[in-house]
């Protein structure tokens, strides 16, 4: 099993452009979360799903849209990038919300 | 909401010795989970505490719940140098993680 996986691993934008975060999951897991990690700080959720066809917004979703077309993906989208999107980002999946979470190695995102 | 706090921001000690980190949380939960994050990497699960168990044991790790406190406390035995890493603590439906406690073990 691959558990987690994340593409790309870094990336660097310009202020405006946009782009496209996958997450996939060999689990079958039903709950997936995209988070942003800034430096020193602990995860910040932006948006998560608990079935395929479903998403909603965490605390910071403002700048981002997600798509769960299908069960094992979970896509984060960067519309007009900024300055501030700067960050880690993570992809995480789980069985239910009140099982643990596998997370996905990570996003470098830079955005100048 | 269910945010879990940890404390203390940062701890350094030597090889050997060992680690306490603890956590606060808001409301009632049903289980509390910590995880541990190494440098640039994803966040790994550790131990989950079920809020009708009172002390788990998994290896080298204890972790304590006091369900009264709305606490957790998690401690590292005997620790070596690869358990340098950033701890977090998190409560199911939360899906949030605080700041987390950053260990360092010098060799």
């Amino acid at each position: 099993n691959a558990g987690v996986t994340q593409t790309p691993k870094f990336r660097v934008l310009k202020t405006g452009q946009s782009m496209t975060l996958l997450c996939a999951q060999d689990m079958n897991h039903e709950y997936m979360y995209w988070y942003r990690q800034d430096p020193g700080m602990g995860l910040r959720l932006i948006h998560y799903s608990v079935g395929e066809g479903t998403t909603a917004k965490g605390e910071v979703p403002d700048g981002y849209n997600v798509s769960r077309l299908k069960k094992q993906n979970f896509l984060l989208g960067l519309e007009s990038a900024a300055p501030s999107q700067t960050s880690v980002y993570f992809c995480a999946s789980s069985y239910h919300t009140s099982y643990e979470q596998y997370f996905g190695p990570g996003t470098r995102l830079t955005v100048t | 909401s269910q945010q879990g706090e940890e404390d203390p921001q940062a701890l350094s000690i030597q090889e050997g010795e060992n680690a306490t980190m603890n956590c606060s949380y808001k409301t009632s939960i049903n289980n509390l989970q910590w995880y541990r994050q190494n440098s640039g990497r994803g966040l790994v699960h550790l131990i989950l505490i079920r809020s009708n168990e009172r002390e788990k044991h998994s290896g080298r790790l204890r972790v304590t719940l006091d369900t009264s406190k709305k606490s957790s406390s998690l401690l590292i035995t005997a620790s070596r140098a690869a358990d340098t890493a950033s701890y977090f603590c998190a409560t199911p439906g939360d899906m949030r993680f605080g700041a987390g406690t950053r260990l360092t073990v010098k060799p």
